[in-house]
């Protein structure tokens, strides 16, 4: 059971470079969701997805796009890199939309904008 | 706006002493709480999921409770070990779709 699987792990970017930051998970999960940790500022939430098809704006989304055509997969693109967007990134998904049930996290990615 | 506080940031114990781990939040209209661990450079692990309508949790040494009156979760872990060593965060769950984080507790068991 591989669960929450991010990919790349490590990722060193230009300032104005794009990428897509992978995710997928196999629970059969309605709910995905996109978080950025910083130190002394905890996780923030960028993106989130009720279901395929359906995405929605967190508390920073500015920089970010989403997308869920499929349940297993919820990638993160960033369109021009920025310094501002040297952080670790955590995909987390959830059986229940309502965030009423255990939340599972993948191992993250660290990524550095020079 | 939630707030979610972890106080205090760090903690440094000895081996074997109970652990007491504080969270507080400033909405009381909480989904639910969760506790997670974080081991450096990992994801997080989660912990114990408390329902609004629970009072607390219970996992082998860890016991969670939840006092929605006050704001207040307490994470125990009972006869801590060297492998305990961590970050702990709490998140609060409200009806919008995200979980909102404390800082987290950094805890050290030291042998």
């Amino acid at each position: 059971n591989a669960g929450v699987t991010q990919t790349p792990k490590f990722q060193v970017l230009k300032t104005g470079q794009s990428m897509t930051l992978q995710c997928a998970q196999d629970m059969n999960h309605e709910y995905m969701s996109w978080y950025r940790q910083d130190p002394g500022m905890g996780l923030r939430l960028i993106h989130y997805s009720v279901g395929a098809g359906i995405t929605d704006q967190g508390e920073v989304p500015n920089g970010y796009n989403v997308s869920r055509s499929t349940t297993e997969d919820f990638p993160l693109r960033l369109l021009s890199a920025a310094p501002s967007q040297t952080s670790v990134y955590f995909c987390a998904s959830s059986y229940s939309r309502h965030m009423n049930t255990e939340a599972f996290f993948g191992q993250g990615t660290r990524l550095t904008v020079v | 706006k939630q707030e979610v506080t972890q106080i205090p940031a760090a903690l440094s114990v000895p081996e074997g002493e109970n652990l007491v781990l504080n969270c507080s939040f400033t909405d009381s209209a909480i989904y639910n709480l969760q506790w997670f661990r974080q081991d450096p450079g990992k994801g997080l692990t989660s912990l114990l999921l408390i329902q609004s309508s629970q009072r607390e949790q219970t996992s082998g040494r860890l016991n969670a409770s939840l006092d929605k009156s006050s704001g207040r979760s307490t994470l125990y872990i009972a006869a801590s070990q060297p492998g305990d060593s961590a970050t702990y965060l709490c998140a609060g769950s409200y009806n919008d779709y995200k979980l909102s984080f404390g800082a987290g507790t950094t805890v050290t068991v030291r042998a």
